[in-house]
């Protein structure tokens, strides 16, 4: 069984169009993340969800708006696509994003997404 | 300045060498250091969690430096499956697990 995945695993979308990316963990962790790598392979966090509430929102563009139904879901939706939104998007989750030194993050396969 | 610099790559060993990757990080208040592995289009994965005492874990040795703001990696007898990107991770203060992740070292090694 797949501890973190996420769908689709790729996606080529049109430029202006609004897209979601679904993740779903079976851990039974508390904590859930965002990352996007870039071009360039940097990951960086976007946002941080711990039992459904937002804790981690770094300076990510408002046009994505992460939702969390449950502890063991967070999605992702991006409205009004851009060019420079093209990039690998990972799910992550952990079981303590509070306080808890040394906590391993599992990583989702990442959903490609193309802006084109 | 980045908050993760590792070495730039490419390193390209030959099977059996040893190899040794540095990085160094700008929040003194860090609180906890990793190394995470990559492999070409895939997500990345812990390879081990680093210790103000040093730790290691069969060919891999990891190294913290708490007043240097260093970490390294230390991989003897590489293997071709060692070939990958390793990412050299910190977390941010506050409380949250807030990961760091350097840009990546890639290693190569060849027969």
């Amino acid at each position: 069984d797949t501890a973190v995945s996420q769908t689709p695993k790729y996606l080529v979308t049109q430029m202006g169009n609004d897209k979601s990316i679904k993740c779903e963990q079976n851990l039974g962790h508390d904590t859930m993340y965002w990352y996007k790598q870039d071009s360039k392979k940097f990951l960086k966090i976007m946002f941080s969800y711990n039992n459904k509430e937002l804790i981690i929102n770094e300076t990510v563009p408002n046009r994505f708006s992460p939702k969390s139904p449950d502890k063991a879901h967070l999605n992702l939706h991006i409205n009004s696509l851009e060019l420079g939104d093209s990039a690998v998007y990972f799910c992550a989750s952990s079981q303590d994003g509070r306080g808890r030194m040394n906590t391993e993050a599992f990583f989702g396969q990442g959903t490609r997404l193309t802006v084109v | 300045r980045k908050e993760v610099e590792q070495d730039p790559g490419p390193f390209n060993v030959p099977e059996g060498a040893t190899v040794a990757f540095n990085c160094t990080y700008s929040n003194s208040a860090s609180q906890s250091f990793f190394w995470y592995r990559q492999d070409c289009r895939k997500e990345p994965k812990l390879l081990m969690s680093v210790y103000s005492s040093g730790n290691e874990d069969g060919r891999f040795t990891a190294q913290l430096n708490r007043a240097s703001q260093y970490i390294s990696l230390l991989i003897r007898d590489s293997k071709l499956s060692d070939s990958a990107t390793y990412l050299c991770v910190v977390t941010a203060s506050g409380g949250y697990n807030k990961l760091i992740f350097g840009a990546g070292t890639r290693l190569a090694v060849h027969p």
